[in-house]
């Protein structure tokens, strides 16, 4: 199977500072690569799909970037309903491993 | 719009079985492969399997294999997952997710299932 680390695993940061989630996978995945955001009793919400493509609706703060092996996810101004825990996830080999997540609060 | 309706909380004993449900709407049901997720209590997410709704092909986490069967009706486009054997551990929420632009852009809303003797 296919490891995700993903890095850090919890972070805390202020309103307005640059955020970044960090993902890289044990092996190339061609760029098939989504970022979700999951709130408190919700289900995960799709941010980012294959790498950089922003989902419909998701505010253009949110960012990702990378390529092969190593991810990068970026809020460019935090605000205070980012607080939730994110997720990468591969779906270029199956089992469609997820990263561990990140949890993010505010500082 | 896409929408996702999963079946309510199940209690079960160890060494049970319990069958979730998931009601598609809003899109070609056979189009797209209906996956299953689960996160314990406190815990990340965990990929399970999937399932094409076309053809009834389904594809298992090495973990589950064994213990999960996935099934569709595509009369009443509704996904199922059966997870047999239960333990505590399987404790958790498990969503059922889909996708039209990538693997998982829907999701239901999570069905608890709780394993306690």
């Amino acid at each position: 199977d296919i490891q995700m680390t993903q890095s850090p695993s919890s972070l805390s940061a202020s309103v307005g500072d640059r955020v970044t989630i960090t993902c890289q996978a044990s092996q190339d995945i061609s760029g098939y690569l989504n970022w979700y955001q999951q709130k408190p009793g919700k289900a995960p919400k799709l941010l980012i799909y294959d790498v950089s493509n922003l989902e419909t609706g998701v505010p253009s703060r949110f960012s990702g970037s990378g390529s092969g092996t190593d991810f990068t996810f970026t809020i460019s101004s935090l605000q205070p309903e980012d607080i939730a825990t994110y997720y990468c996830q591969q779906y270029d080999t199956l089992p469609y491993i997820f990263g561990q997540g990140t949890k993010l609060e505010i500082k | 719009q896409v929408q996702l309706v999963q079946s309510g909380a199940e209690v079960r004993k160890p060494g049970a079985s319990v069958k979730v449900s998931c009601k598609a709407s809003g899109y070609t049901f056979t189009g797209y492969y209906m996956h299953w997720v689960r996160q314990a209590p406190g815990q990340g997410l965990e990929w399970m399997g999937r399932i094409s709704p076309n053809t009834g092909g389904t594809n298992f986490a090495q973990k589950f294999q064994g213990r999960v069967t996935m099934t569709r009706d595509t009369s009443i486009s509704t996904a199922y997952m059966e997870l047999s054997r239960l333990r505590s551990d399987d404790t958790a929420v498990y969503y059922c997710a889909t996708g039209t632009t990538t693997v998982s852009d829907y999701w239901g809303q999570g069905t608890l299932v709780t394993v306690s003797s």
